[in-house]
């Protein structure tokens, strides 16, 4: 079975700063991907980065990175020069790539809290 | 694009009511709608896949009788609870499968369902 593990309940960065949120999986299969997603306290999800299970090369999107560790099955997302409004729950998931719709998959969450 | 509009965002119920939760997709059709549950500052956990048409799909350990699913068109996915306890206050929130979406997932922005 598919699990991801956040092993990080809350999270403390200074503005500015760049913090990094873990995230390991688990799985048996080759083809997945990883998700990001932000949820302020609105609840919506907020999808921040992706990354396929055969990328080659981490994935980035503006602040957001994602350091892709395959063989350690780790995801980790680094969020750099934070900004007050990242304070939020982050949620690390994943999905396998199986015929049909298959659901994504969370960890337990993160929450970030940005220090001015 | 790909929006779903969920309704209502928050609901306050006596227990012993029932509660519809609508997932209505505006620009896409969605043929799987997934459900989840979220407990206050815990994840989110998948309780059922609906598919336009046939049964919902449940995770183990959900109610079906409880927690009814319908989603009689491409455009429309609801959950109903039934006979609402407090213990069913939660957030809930339906996600979509699409093609356009980066990465094919949207979410609704959620339910807030309290029961007294």
């Amino acid at each position: 079975a598919q699990k991801i593990t956040q092993t990080q309940p809350g999270m403390f960065v200074q503005e500015k700063e760049a913090v990094t949120l873990d995230c390991t999986y688990d799985t048996s299969d080759q083809s997945y991907g990883l998700f990001w997603y932000k949820q302020p306290s609105s609840g919506e999800m907020i999808f921040l980065i992706y990354q396929g299970s055969y990328d080659e090369q981490n994935a980035t999107e503006g602040r957001y990175s994602l350091n892709f560790q395959k063989a350690r099955k780790s995801a980790n997302l680094v969020i750099s020069a934070s900004q007050l409004g990242d304070s939020a729950m982050y949620f690390c998931a994943m999905r396998h790539y199986k015929t049909g719709n298959t659901p994504l998959v969370f960890g337990k969450g993160t929450r970030l809290s940005v220090i001015a | 694009g790909a929006v779903v509009s969920q309704h209502p965002s928050r609901v306050i119920c006596k227990s012993g009511t029932s509660v519809k939760i609508e997932c209505r997709s505006l620009d896409f059709q969605a043929t799987t709608m997934f459900w989840y549950r979220q407990f206050p500052k815990k994840s989110l956990m998948l309780m059922a896949t609906s598919n336009e048409g046939s049964k919902a799909t449940y995770e183990q350990g959900v109610e079906k009788d409880k927690f009814l699913i319908n989603h009689a068109s491409l455009t429309l996915s609801t959950l109903t609870v039934t006979s609402a306890h407090p213990e069913d206050s939660s957030f809930y929130i339906c996600s979509a499968r699409t093609v356009l979406r980066r990465y094919g997932y949207t979410f609704g922005s959620g339910t807030r369902l309290t029961v007294v």
